[in-house]
């Protein structure tokens, strides 16, 4: 299995309060993503990063911001976080072959609830 | 209308039965992965194919990039065979990133 590793695994928050999810791998990986899942919805991308403070937006990025200081280390932050961000958020990585993205592995998941 | 459709949504089989998970999607990909997700969450990738079929143990994985479509075969289902899979998709305008279908959830009788 790849080593990936998401703190925490749960947390509950209260509406307004920050919030800071870590993903953390031994891959040694180039691209890290953060995805929330949510019924009905496939996995949806939040932020990925293809290196060392590069970082993109994805398709449900409002709300959220993104850090990665070190290859090992993707955080997601929730500035002020809302109900509607309660959620199931999995991070994953990704090597690049032949110029582009390998197969993704994800971690465990963490999973947050907004009061 | 979802770019990754999956069929069906919900499937149940007997023991031992061949079952068929079909993928079609509306755009040019360069890539499109089978993913499964066990009822403790987690998500393991199964195969990422760009042409042909792909077979690992009683999987196999097919793909018609002219007719937009993937199947997910698995042969003599078992029991812990039940989980969600899922259908994703690298469309060629996106560069790495994937676009996910909802999800097929497998439950297999013994």
């Amino acid at each position: 299995d790849a080593g990936i590793t998401q703190s925490p695994r749960h947390k509950v928050t209260e509406t307004g309060t920050p919030v800071t999810l870590r993903c953390h791998q031994t891959e040694n990986h180039r691209y890290m993503y953060w995805y929330r899942q949510d019924p009905g919805h496939g996995l949806r991308l939040i932020h990925y990063s293809y290196g060392v403070k590069d970082t993109d937006k994805g398709e449900v990025s409002d709300g959220y911001s993104v850090s990665r200081s070190k290859t090992e280390d993707f955080l997601l932050t929730l500035e002020s976080a809302t109900s509607s961000q309660t959620s199931v958020y999995f991070c994953a990585i990704s090597e690049s072959i032949a110029g582009g993205p390998s197969e993704q592995f994800f971690g465990p998941g963490t999973r947050l609830t907004v009061l | 209308k979802n770019e990754v459709e999956q069929s069906p949504q919900n499937l149940t089989a007997q023991e031992g039965e061949f079952i068929t998970i079909n993928c079609s999607y509306s755009v040019g990909i360069s890539a499109l992965h089978w993913l499964q997700q066990h009822p403790g969450g987690g998500i393991v990738s199964l195969f990422m194919l760009s042409s042909g079929k792909k077979k690992h143990g009683r999987l196999i994985a097919t793909i018609n990039i002219q007719e937009k479509h993937s199947s997910l075969h698995i042969t003599a289902s078992h029991p812990r065979d039940s989980a969600v899979y899922i259908c994703a998709v690298r469309k060629k305008s996106s560069g790495d990133k994937l676009t996910f279908g909802t999800g097929t959830r497998l439950a297999v009788r013994p």
